[in-house]
């Protein structure tokens, strides 16, 4: 099918710390791979993008790399601000279709 | 440059009753599909629009019903509401379709509670 999982929170962290948000998906087509940001009250933003394989999305400080032989396409941040704290999405689009699958979300809260 | 505009912000509804929401996509975006988050989850695709016709739909009974006007704008419209309907509306718009490469503008959503 198409599917997202990713790792499940929430996730605690003190500021300055490494991140890591693990997301993998199932390898049906070629997909394009989002990380979607949630903050607190508000909608979905798109954080960054990668459209096919060993392409290196990144944006504010967050970097993942599609990686089809994985089927990976995992989070980092080297250094996490508490302006970080938000829900974290990743998501696929679906072969053949506008559709994008959502992973379950996983909730980060950095800590100062 | 406004984004995407939903309204209202939150609603509250009986069981029964009907539900009508809003969007205006972002300047220069014509697709337009809306999203179900319930609490604590994912958003799922309800359906999206595109040249004022419904070109794909998600796992939702034909209770979920929409529309996109000339200037794509859209509503989203929901009969014989249940407490299960009870969820964030996101509203989500793209240029020309290519969701593939651009991903979604999303709007900050609908809060709808039935009760």
């Amino acid at each position: 099918g198409n599917s997202v999982t990713q790792m499940e929170g929430p996730v605690t962290l003190s500021e300055e710390a490494f991140l890591t948000i693990n997301c993998t998906y199932t390898a049906t087509g070629y997909p394009s791979l989002f990380w979607y940001v949630q903050y607190p009250g508000e909608g979905l933003q798109l954080l960054l993008k990668a459209t096919k394989a060993d392409d290196k999305g990144s944006n504010k400080g967050f970097e993942a790399t599609y990686r089809k032989e994985t089927t990976s396409f995992h989070l980092e941040k080297g250094s996490v601000q508490v302006s970080d704290s938000a829900v974290y999405f990743c998501v696929r689009t679906q072969g053949g279709s506008e559709k994008l699958v959502f992973g379950k979300g996983t909730k980060l809260t950095v800590n100062p | 440059d406004a984004g995407v505009t939903q309204s209202p912000t939150h609603l509250i509804k009986t069981r029964g009753q009907q539900v009508t929401l809003r969007c205006s996509p972002k300047s220069g975006h014509d697709t337009v599909s809306w999203y179900q988050q319930a609490l604590g989850q994912g958003p799922q695709f309800i359906f999206q629009y595109y040249e004022e016709e419904e070109r794909q739909r998600g796992n939702f009974p034909d209770r979920f019903s929409g529309h996109q006007f000339p200037n794509y704008s859209s509503e989203l419209n929901v009969n014989a509401l249940l407490l299960g309907d009870s969820a964030l509306y996101l509203c989500a718009s793209s240029p020309d379709r290519r969701t593939y490469f651009y991903g979604y503008t999303f709007g900050s959503g609908t809060r709808l509670t039935v009760v």
